[in-house]
């Protein structure tokens, strides 16, 4: 069983598109975690939320606590976001994040 | 970056071998946490310490043990391994509620 579903599994997109990128969730949370992986395995923590909304330049995530959802937007896609995003909860009680299997992003030129 | 290191970063091992990876931290970070990945699966916790000498298990831990005895190392045990623990193992550190920072993995071939 897992606790975090995204959607979707799989997405290609078109250079410069909008993209969204969806996780939810069925426990209460104290954060949540947005991870991108590039092929070859690296993991790069993305934002790290508890309410509301970060951006970091092209991407911008959101959450809404009562709806137990959060989403990852990246404006302006480029081929060098293709990648796989991963959504992580942090529950209200425990210390270990749930992740989510991935959204794998490919942007064709 | 964190400062992150996993050792081995590749090996192949034959099943019944015991096999240690090691995690390394130069960030004095509490939290450390051990990781696999598998096609299909998120990143499923096998083991997580909170201090020295302070672990304890994930929703994975059958097969594994882990041992920290310095603040920078966390090695994790598979006491004698089997194909089902082929897999990539990821290190992940961070300070309890803030993010986590990810080593670079480490790619484990039973054959």
């Amino acid at each position: 069983k897992n606790e975090v579903e995204q959607s979707p599994q799989n997405l290609t997109a078109q250079e410069g598109e909008f993209i969204t990128i969806n996780c939810s969730y069925s426990v209460g949370i104290s954060a949540l975690h947005w991870l991108q992986q590039h092929p070859g395995g690296g993991i790069v923590s993305l934002f790290m939320l508890s309410s509301g909304k970060k951006k970091h330049g092209r991407l911008i995530a959101t959450i809404n606590i009562q709806e137990k959802h959060s989403s990852l937007h990246i404006t302006a896609s480029h081929p060098r976001d293709s990648a796989v995003y991963i959504c992580a909860v942090l529950p209200n009680t425990g210390n270990q994040f749930y992740f989510g299997t991935g959204t794998s992003l490919t942007v064709i030129p | 970056d964190a400062g992150i290191t996993q050792s081995p970063r590749h090996k192949v091992t034959e099943t019944g071998t015991p096999v240690t990876l090691r995690c390394h931290q130069t960030e004095n970070h509490r939290y450390m946490y051990w990781y696999r990945q598998d096609p299909g699966h998120g990143l499923r916790l096998i083991h997580y310490s909170y201090g020295v000498k302070d672990t304890d298990k994930g929703e994975v831990s059958d097969g594994y043990s882990v041992s920290r005895s310095k603040t920078e190392d966390f090695l994790l045990t598979l006491e004698s391994a089997t194909s089902s623990q082929t897999s990539v193992y990821f290190c992940a550190i961070s300070e309890p509620g803030f993010k986590q920072y990810f080593g670079p993995g480490t790619r484990l071939t039973v054959t």
